[in-house]
């Protein structure tokens, strides 16, 4: 069956980097999905990665996936205040589900 | 701003009551799902719509339906509501693939 499986929570301090992590069980999976959720709003799409591609980066996001483990990672770099949201990591499932985990609420303490 | 919209913003209805959610899709895109969040959890896939037709559906009982317009726009129906629909219900449209979510509607059952 499908799982995503992703810590609860995480805090950091102001500049520090942020590393989320996320397991997932669909070997096919085409895309995985990093979203944002601040309160009372909607999902918005921060990045994603390719199956067959082990890192991309996008200004301060880095996304490293493992393949063989089934591990993705999201990494904040200098993390600030208006980074602090629930972060989901979702995989794609025969090109129409998302299926997430729980989400990692991320904390940012100044 | 990713351009897909829903209406209302808020709902309250009752047991047994029947509820229909709107939702406009980001210009361009031919492709609309749905999804349930409930309150701590990360979002449930409910079905999607391709080009008017269903096009997969997760574990939801057949009291939520849904339907396509031509103008790619998409409403979901819940009929005989109970208290466990109350939950952020969340549209994403799609082109080929990625998904962009609205802001949602959050309905209340009481």
């Amino acid at each position: 069956g499908e799982d995503v499986e992703q810590s609860l929570f995480l805090s950091v301090r102001e500049g520090d980097s942020s590393v989320i992590n996320c397991t997932y069980t669909d070997s096919s999976s085409t895309y995985l999905y990093w979203y944002k959720q601040e309160p009372g709003a909607g999902l918005q799409l921060l990045t994603y990665i390719f199956s067959n591609m082990d890192m991309k980066q996008d200004q301060r996001l880095t996304v490293l996936l493992n393949k063989k483990d089934k591990h993705l990672s999201l990494r904040i770099a200098d993390t600030q205040t208006g980074d602090s949201a629930i972060y989901f990591c979702a995989e794609s499932e025969g090109g129409n589900k998302l299926v997430f985990g729980a989400g990692t609420i991320l904390r940012v303490k100044s | 701003e990713t351009g897909v919209t829903q209406s209302p913003t808020h709902l309250i209805k009752t047991r047994g009551q029947q509820v229909t959610l709107r939702c406009s899709s980001q210009s361009g895109h031919n492709t609309v799902s749905w999804y349930q969040q409930a309150l701590g959890q990360g979002p449930q896939f409910i079905f999607q719509y391709y080009r008017e037709e269903e096009n997969g559906r997760g574990n939801f009982p057949p009291r939520f339906s849904g339907l396509q317009f031509p103008n790619y726009s998409s409403e979901l129906n819940v009929n005989a509501l109970e208290l466990d629909d109350s939950a952020l219900y969340l549209c994403a449209s799609s082109l080929e693939g990625t998904q962009y979510f609205g802001p949602g509607t959050r309905l209340t059952v009481l």
